[in-house]
Formats: structure tokens, sequence, C-alpha cells
């Protein structure tokens, strides 16, 4: 009953390091999405997939890539990390549109110096 | 796109009905209301939805203006695991974006 697993759950990179957050689903959703969150703010929109083959921005997808690699898994990579991506960054898969309810992973901790 | 309004932070005591509300003036026919709300240091967990009609769950009612142009959440009986920071959100129509506002911080005091 696994549902949304994020890898890993915390890192520290230096600054101009890269790294790739890694998420997969298996409930057969097609939707798949990447939000981060600062302390004490709500969740922003970085990227989306809508299905697989698909990736969209959001909100905030500057200096973020992603990768739908196949339904199960969506990956965020960061090519060069700044300390203003310190942040948390959850992974969610979602159903059908309009009325499925999306599942969360537990989130990475991400920590740039 | 659809956008939400909510207030920034409620309070409650415990055992008494709390209504959490969210203004959605710019909705379309076709856009379901959609409540999630993020305990502290956990991902956001769904709580209901709906799209005219008022709905009910084990976990809160829905409630839906007849214009659809709010709605409130309802907690019948808060309690202290219930505080939390709750979001409305209205999936982008035409699109697949599922975009959070920045929620309400509720409160429970005991």
């Amino acid at each position: 009953n696994a549902g949304v697993t994020q890898t890993p759950k915390f890192q520290v990179l230096k600054t101009g390091q890269s790294m790739t957050l890694q998420c997969a689903q298996d409930m057969n959703h097609n939707s798949m999405y990447w939000y981060r969150q600062d302390p004490g703010m709500g969740l922003r929109l970085i990227y989306y997939s809508a299905s697989e083959g698909t990736t969209d921005k959001g909100e905030v997808p500057n200096g973020y890539n992603v990768s739908r690699l196949n339904k199960r898994e969506f990956s965020l990579r960061l090519e060069s990390a700044a300390p203003s991506q310190t942040s948390v960054y959850f992974c969610a898969s979602k159903g059908s549109w309009g009325e499925g309810e999306a599942f969360f992973g537990q989130g990475t901790r991400l920590t740039v110096v | 796109d659809a956008k939400t309004t909510q207030p920034n932070s409620m309070e409650s005591n415990e055992e008494e009905p709390v209504h959490l509300p969210c203004n959605h003036s710019t909705i379309s026919g076709t856009d379901y209301i959609h409540w999630y709300r993020q305990l502290p240091s956990q991902g956001p967990e769904y709580v209901i939805h709906g799209l005219t009609s008022n709905v009910n769950n084990r976990m809160a009612s829905l409630a839906i203006a007849e214009d659809r142009k709010s709605s409130t959440l309802i907690l019948h009986r808060a309690t202290l695991r219930d505080a939390a920071v709750y979001y409305c959100i209205l999936p982008t129509s035409g699109t697949y974006k599922y975009i959070f506002g920045t929620g309400t911080r509720l409160k429970v005091l005991a």
C-alpha cells in the first residue's frame, strides 16, 4: 500500500551542485505533480504532467527540469542548486481530473548551502 | 484560472463546530471544489470535494452556495488533531494544473 514514494527524504547540497528528486506512484494515475513549500508558506506548483509523455510548467518552474519517465515515475532535477531552492518538495499523483483526489508523498527536505 | 480566497487563520474551541470559508467568485460551471488539509510536518491530505450539492463524508461536510461562488468546509466537532492548514482548490478548467492557495491555518484550543 505504498501510494506515492519520494526519495530521498533529506538532502543537503552545495550551491551549484545538481541532483534529481525521484517520485513513483503505484495507483495507475495519469497526472503527477511537483510542488515546493517554503517555511510557513503554502504549496507552489513547479511542474506537472497530465499524462505519460507530457509535462507543463506550473507557477515556479525556473531552475528546475522534469522527466515523466513512464506512467509511474516523475522526476525533478535541479541542474545548479541555489540557496533559494531550499525548501520541502512534495510529489503528488491524481487519477480522474475533476473528481479524483490527489495523493501526496511525504516530502523531500532539501537544504542548499 | 479560477482563484480562491481564504482567511489566513481561524481559531476554534475543542469539540465545537468549525466553519472554514472559501470564496471562488470566478468559478466556472464545470469546476469542482476540492478541500485538503496539511497537518504539521506532513504532506497534504484530501478532505472532501463537491460540484453543486452539499457533500458529507466521515471527515467533514462541504456546503456549496447556490451560485457556487463560495463554499464552506464544516468540521462538526473540532479536535486538537484537526489543527492544520486547510486549502480550498479549484482544478483549473481546461488544464491539469492543481494550484494550492495560501490556505487557512486552523488553531484548536483545548
